[in-house]
């Protein structure tokens, strides 16, 4: 069963490095999703694609924070420079179109030192 | 904006017994969609169960049902003959049938840890 893939799994990384996350999603899946997930709360989208383009960035912190899906597919998000704040899980999911059922990764759980 | 509340940090269920969580949501909307995720320590989030507020009938997948009150904006998970592998994350969440320029954007309660005791 085909399922999202992320990397790395676990990321651990100083104050104020840059560190990067991985996500490819279901193959034919037009819409991917970056959410963060705090300890102990829910997730909360960060930033949408359409395919390549965003559609909804509107929490996504863009001072520190950037994202790309340049052909389409696959999509990295970007932190630089890292905050203790942003420890977190940030997970991945896709979906076929925007209101079709989204399809979640393992996750990458970032500790900022 | 809407809200999802799961106002149960913790639940235990003794194996093969019935348990209820509990899950309420604000929303001026009329029509919008319901869900309750699973997520199972250290692996991914996966669909359980999904509400559309349209239709009156309550959604039910093999041991888990839903009991949705649209009036009362209230959406519960009963999940039925409890297993050792239900023990989990479970979020409540909501989605919009549209939220403008595309974004069916999912809101997601802080959710509630469903220990499973043999």
């Amino acid at each position: 069963e085909a399922e999202v893939a992320q990397s790395p799994r676990y990321k651990i990384t100083e104050k104020s490095q840059a560190v990067a996350f991985w996500c490819d999603p279901i193959s034919g899946h037009a819409t991917l999703y970056w959410y963060r997930q705090i300890l102990g709360q829910g997730p909360e989208l960060l930033v949408q694609f359409q395919d390549e383009s965003v559609v909804d960035d509107s929490q996504l912190p863009k001072d520190r924070f950037s994202a790309e899906r340049l052909k389409g597919v696959d999509s990295t998000l970007k932190i630089q420079p890292a905050e203790l704040g942003d420890s977190a899980m940030y997970l991945c999911a896709s979906s076929k179109d925007s209101y079709n059922e989204q399809f979640f990764g393992p996750g990458t759980r970032l500790t900022v030192l | 904006a809407q809200t999802v509340t799961q106002s149960q940090p913790e639940m235990s269920v003794q194996e093969a017994e019935t348990v209820t969580l509990s899950c309420t949501y604000d929303t001026s909307e009329s029509d919008y969609y319901l869900f309750w995720y699973k997520q199972p320590p250290s692996r991914q989030m996966i669909l359980v169960i999904r509400q559309e507020a349209y239709k009156q009938q309550n959604a039910t997948e093999n041991r888990f049902s839903v009991n949705f009150q649209k009036a009362a904006k209230s959406f519960s998970l009963k999940i039925s003959d409890s297993q050792l592998g239900d023990a989990a994350m479970y979020f409540c969440a909501y989605r919009g049938i549209y939220s403008g320029a595309g974004s069916y954007q999912l809101t997601f309660g802080k959710g509630t840890k469903l220990s499973v005791i043999p």
